[in-house]
C-alpha cells in the first residue's frame, strides 16, 4: 500500500541554523500539507500546498518558513534560522481528494 | 475556546469495555477525521467522515452534522487499543485538530 515517508526521522539542531525536513507524498497525490506538534500540545496546520504554491498557511508559517517540491516527488519544508520553539514534532501530508495521509513524522530538536 | 472539543481528556479502562470518544466542532467542515496517534509519534487514519456511521472492525464513527457532534466507539476494548484518539475536522484547505483523548485499556 502506497505511504508517505519523512526524512529524517529525528533532527538535531543549533539555534539559528536552517534544517530541511523532506517528504515524499503519496505518488499521484495533489495537494499537500505540514503540520507541527510541539510536546505535549495538539497538532496544528502549517501550510497547504497545490499546484506549485501555497493554498493556505498558518500565522505560525512565517518569514523563517518556506515549502517547495523541486522535482516532482519530494515536497520539502525550510526553515530559515531555527529557534527553541521550533521544536516539534514535523508532519507531513497528502491527499487527492479529500481524504489526508500522513508520514510518520520527523522530530525536530533545536538546541 | 478551541474550535474542536474532545472529551474525556483521559479514559482509562478494563479490557472488554465498550468505549466512547467524544467530539464537538464549532465551525463548518466538509468532513471529519477520527486518527490515532501512538507513543511512537506516527499518526494513523482510521475514519473520514461527512455523514451518518462507519465501522470497521471493532471501531465505530458517528456524525450530526446537524449538531456538529461526532462519536467514536471502541467494542470490547483490548490493551493494545491503548493510543491517543484524535478527531480533527477538514476546513477549507486543511485539517483543525482536537487535543486529542488518551485511552489506556489494561487486561
Amino acid at each position: 500500500e502506497p505511504e508517505v515517508t519523512q526524512t529524517p526521522s529525528h533532527q538535531v539542531t543549533q539555534m539559528g541554523q536552517e534544517v530541511i525536513l523532506r517528504c515524499v507524498p503519496i505518488s499521484n497525490h495533489l495537494y499537500f500539507y505540514w503540520y507541527r506538534q510541539i510536546l505535549g500540545q495538539k497538532v496544528e496546520f502549517l501550510v497547504s500546498f497545490y499546484n506549485n504554491e501555497i493554498s493556505e498557511k498558518s500565522e505560525i508559517f512565517d518569514d523563517q518558513f518556506s515549502v517547495e517540491r523541486p522535482d516532482g516527488s519530494n515536497f520539502t519544508l525550510k526553515i530559515r534560522s531555527t529557534k527553541l520553539e521550533d521544536s516539534a514534532m514535523y508532519f507531513c501530508a497528502s491527499s487527492l481528494t479529500n481524504e489526508q495521509f500522513f508520514g510518520p513524522g520527523t522530530r525536530l530538536t533545536v538546541l | 475556546k478551541n474550535e474542536v472539543e474532545q472529551s474525556p481528556q483521559n479514559l482509562t479502562a478494563q479490557e472488554g469495555e465498550f468505549i466512547t470518544i467524544n467530539c464537538s466542532y464549532s465551525v463548518g467542515i466538509s468532513a471529519l477525521h477520527w486518527l490515532q496517534q501512538h507513543p511512537g509519534g506516527g499518526i494513523v487514519s482510521l475514519f473520514m467522515l461527512s455523514s451518518g456511521k462507519k465501522k470497521h472492525g471493532r471501531l465505530i464513527a458517528t456524525i450530526n452534522i446537524q449538531e456538529k457532534h461526532s462519536s467514536l466507539h471502541i467494542t470490547a476494548s483490548h490493551p493494545r487499543d491503548s493510543a491517543v484518539y484524535i478527531c480533527a475536522v477538514y476546513n477549507t484547505d486543511k485539517l483543525i485538530f482536537g487535543t486529542g483523548t488518551r485511552l489506556q485499556v489494561f487486561p
